[in-house]
């Protein structure tokens, strides 16, 4: 049972305009959300996260939007560089319970 | 400071071997995890440890095992490998155990392959 969810595997998008990863999660316990991002060759590196009891969290070019009631986050990114081509997972956790990862997905960003 | 390192770092084995991965967390980190990375799966959790002990376990079957020494330096262990265990297999270490309000350091992961 894939409890979060990322529906897109691949997502290419020109530089210098939005990137918008999304994700979904079916478990309301989860009150704790993540974004990584991974290279090839290396372990995932944490980008972001955010509270249940936020609805946004922005630092930098990056901001995470949280819908609770639709179990939905985002990931945008602005403007979009080279330097951000990677695979994108989310994350969610709860309590002191592990944390539970999407599939992910691939951003390729078109010089 | 020094990362997250995993050895090794790529290991090539036949069906019916066991296998031992070795991960040492950053100096002061007392929890590590560990996750398996498939294509088109993500990163599925197989266990994790704080202070020597286990305190979660995902749903792999018992040929997958862990420990944790006293220096927090953790292993895993798979037994009777199969085909379907070829993948990367990353170890992650954190200040306390649990995944909320608590950042997990990756390494750069083992990829193993059996034959």
């Amino acid at each position: 049972d894939q409890q979060v969810k990322q529906n897109s595997p691949s997502l290419s998008v020109q530089e210098g305009r939005i990137s918008i990863l999304n994700c979904d999660y079916t478990n309301s316990m989860f009150d704790y959300f993540l974004w990584y991002k991974k290279y090839p060759a290396e372990g995932p590196t944490f980008l972001i996260s955010i509270s249940s009891i936020k609805d946004k969290n922005e630092d930098g070019r990056f901001t995470v939007f949280l819908n609770k009631s639709a179990k939905h986050l985002s990931l945008h990114i602005v403007p979009s560089q080279p330097g951000d081509s990677a695979v994108y997972f989310c994350a969610a956790s709860f309590g002191n319970e592990k944390l539970t990862f999407g599939t992910g997905t691939r951003l390729t960003i078109i010089p | 400071k020094a990362g997250v390192t995993q050895t090794p770092r790529y290991l090539i084995k036949t069906r019916g071997q066991q296998v031992t991965l070795s991960c040492s967390p950053i100096s002061g980190h007392r929890s590590v995890s560990w996750y398996q990375q498939t294509p088109g799966q993500g990163l599925q959790f197989l266990f994790e440890y704080f202070s020597e002990t286990q305190r979660n376990k995902g749903n792999f079957p018992g040929r997958f095992s862990g420990r944790q020494f006293s220096n927090s330096r953790s292993e895993m262990n798979v037994s009777t490998l199969e085909l379907g265990d070829s993948a990367l297999y990353l170890c992650a270490s954190s200040l306390v155990a649990g995944g909320s309000y608590n950042e997990q350091f990756f390494g750069p992961g083992t990829r193993l392959t059996v034959l």
